[in-house]
């Protein structure tokens, strides 16, 4: 069965601290996504990833940067952490191309709080 | 740009009535559409995906949707609800291009009572 992986499922941490969020997939596909859930919001896209080194913004990406080294791996990372990014996030990954693999999957979320 | 409307954010039925979701989208080209649903502190698990094939798609749980370009809506529907369907469903459309973006709605939550 084909899995992403976030390493944690909740974290506490302070204002101000650099935070690594980490996701894995084992399925070898090309791309991946970072959303944050907030409700009444649905999910915005944060950042996203067609290739290892490669990152593009999303529709909120103020305050996280990302780091793709590896296929498998992308990371989101807040490099002050604010009370406002308090939040549920969400990893995906996606085979290119369409017809029956035209599929996307999630992980589990992690659930941010800033103190 | 593309774009999806939830048109209502909280529905209530009773166990063994009809279900209906409304969304509709806005894009330049035909899109592809999804629906997710999420449990109570569970992952989001897809329902159905419509990528231009047949226009009524069917998806697990008895769940189903009618793309209609005509009224650029892609509603999820079920005949009888059951109590394990009260969750948190969202419309989706994709960027059909190599970046695949998900753009969601903002939910509706689906309850269901006895």
């Amino acid at each position: 069965d084909v899995k992403v992986t976030q390493s944690s499922r909740y974290l506490v941490k302070r204002t101000g601290e650099k935070v690594f969020l980490e996701c894995v997939q084992d399925m070898d596909h090309e791309n991946m996504f970072w959303y944050r859930q907030d409700p009444g919001l649905g999910l915005r896209l944060i950042y996203f990833s067609y290739d290892v080194k490669m990152k593009e913004k999303g529709d909120i990406p103020e305050g996280y940067s990302v780091s793709r080294e590896k296929k498998e791996r992308f990371s989101l990372i807040l490099e002050s952490a604010s009370t406002n990014q308090t939040s549920m996030y969400l990893c995906a990954s996606k085979v290119l191309g369409l017809g029956e693999n035209y599929g996307y999957t999630f992980g589990s979320g992690t659930r941010l709080t800033v103190v | 740009a593309q774009s999806v409307t939830q048109l209502d954010s909280h529905v209530s039925v009773s166990e063994g009535t009809p279900v209906l979701l409304r969304c509709n989208y806005s894009s330049s080209y035909s899109p592809s559409l999804f629906w997710y649903v999420q449990h109570p502190n569970k992952g989001l698990q897809l329902l159905l995906k419509y990528t231009s094939a047949a226009t009524l798609v069917k998806g697990i749980n008895g769940f189903e949707a009618e793309f209609k370009k005509s009224e650029t809506s892609f509603h999820l529907t079920k005949p009888s609800a059951h109590m394990s369907d009260a969750a948190e469903y969202f419309c989706v459309v994709s960027d059909r291009g190599n970046t695949g973006k998900l753009i969601f709605g903002q939910g509706t939550t689906l309850q269901v009572k006895p």
